[in-house]
Order: C-alpha cells, then structure tokens, then sequence
C-alpha cells in the first residue's frame, strides 16, 4: 500500500496570506489527523477527522481549519498567516478512531512564512 | 508543563555503543505507550507499542520498557548504528483517545 502522501512539500508565503496543504490517506484508513512540528514545542495536535467529521480539536486559533472529504482525504487551512506558523505541518492517518489505532505519519509539510 | 517528558534532550553516542532513552509521563487515564522514530525531514515512525500490561516490547535493536506503577517508559538502542541517528518521540494514549506527546529525544550516532 501506498504511504500517507501530503502536498505540497515546502510552501513560502508571507504575513497575511492564507494557504491550504493536502493530504491524502493510506487507502483504507478514514481517520487523519493533523500536527504541527516546531522545534521548540514538539509534535502539537490539531484536529482530528473521521468520516468528514470534526472529532478531536487542539488547542489552536480559529485561524486554523480543516476537511475531510467523502474519499478521506483531507485539507487544513490556515488564514493570515503569521510567522510564528512557520512549522512542518503533519498528516497522519489509520483505520479507525481510537487509542489502540496506530497513526502513520506522512513526510510533512513544511510551511516558511515571511 | 508538558505531561510527557522526556530525557535527555539530545544525546551524541559512538556507533556500536548503547544508549537508553527516557520517558516519564503524568497522564492518565493511560491506554498504551508508543515510541516513534523521526528521521530528518520526514514524519515519525511507529517502532513500539506497549498497553497497560505489557513491560517490555522489542523491534529489532529497539527495546521499550514500562512500568506503569511509576510511569516511566525507556527506549533502549542496543549496537547502535549511523542510520540509527533521529528524534525520539513518546507518545502516550489515553483511553479517551487523546494524546500526549514528549518534546522528543535528538540522538546522533558517530561514526
């Protein structure tokens, strides 16, 4: 089976713009979760999708958001940028919702913002 | 404050040697303990997985253990190798299905 796949893999934007990165799931799994990666403060979770469904948020602004569309693959938004977002943005998917489910991760996003 | 820590931040080791990883956590209530290995601009990889139950899991040259009583985990690398170099990370499950993430351990191997 193919891995978790996330485009695009390295993304510039400045203050003030807004992006949207992709993910797409290991075929079968409809759970995807999203993380932000710095260095200074570790893997941070975002939210979590299950069967187009919000089920778990992190604690993050509104600024940021996601989807997940009926194929389970999934999309996170985050709107006016600011540099503290510059991070490695990951994906990680599994087959069902639960603590017993382990998460593959993709290789990540990694957004520059200016 | 974090409620998985992990120790120590970073470690440089001499390839062939061992190494021990730790991780002390405060979180409950506790469901299972994985560590993750993440290679250099790429995502984390599952190596371990350990319930309630269990005290010892090994992969390959990875061994964890857990002590649940205490709460402390360890990642022991045995032999260790060049392409062992990576973030550690423990992650610890709840049986509400949140996750608790250590900041990670930075191990480099020598040659």
């Amino acid at each position: 089976k193919a891995g978790v796949t996330q485009t695009p893999r390295y993304l510039i934007k400045t203050r003030g713009q807004q992006v949207t990165l992709s993910c797409s799931p290991i075929s079968g799994h409809r759970s995807v979760s999203w993380y932000q990666q710095t260095p200074g403060q570790g893997l941070q979770f975002l939210f979590e999708y299950f069967s187009e469904t919000q089920r778990n948020k992190g604690n993050f602004p509104g600024r940021f958001s996601g989807r997940q569309f009926s194929n389970s693959r999934s999309e996170m938004n985050v709107s006016t940028l600011e540099l503290g977002d510059s991070a490695l943005y990951l994906c990680a998917s599994r087959p069902q919702v639960g603590p017993q489910e382990t998460q593959y991760f993709g290789p990540g996003t990694r957004l520059l913002v200016l | 404050k974090n409620q998985v820590e992990q120790s120590p931040q970073s470690l440089i080791i001499l390839e062939g040697k061992n190494c021990t990883l730790q991780c002390n956590y405060t979180v409950s209530p506790f469901s299972n303990l994985r560590w993750y290995k993440q290679d250099t601009g790429r995502g984390p990889v599952s190596l371990t997985i350990m319930t309630f139950s269990e005290n010892t899991k090994s992969n390959g040259r990875y061994t964890a253990t857990l002590d649940a009583d205490t709460k402390q985990s360890s990642l022991h690398i045995t032999a260790s190798q060049l392409s062992d170099s990576a973030s550690y990370i423990c992650v610890v499950s709840l049986n509400n299905n949140d996750m608790r993430f250590g900041a990670g351990t930075r191990l480099t191997v020598k040659p």
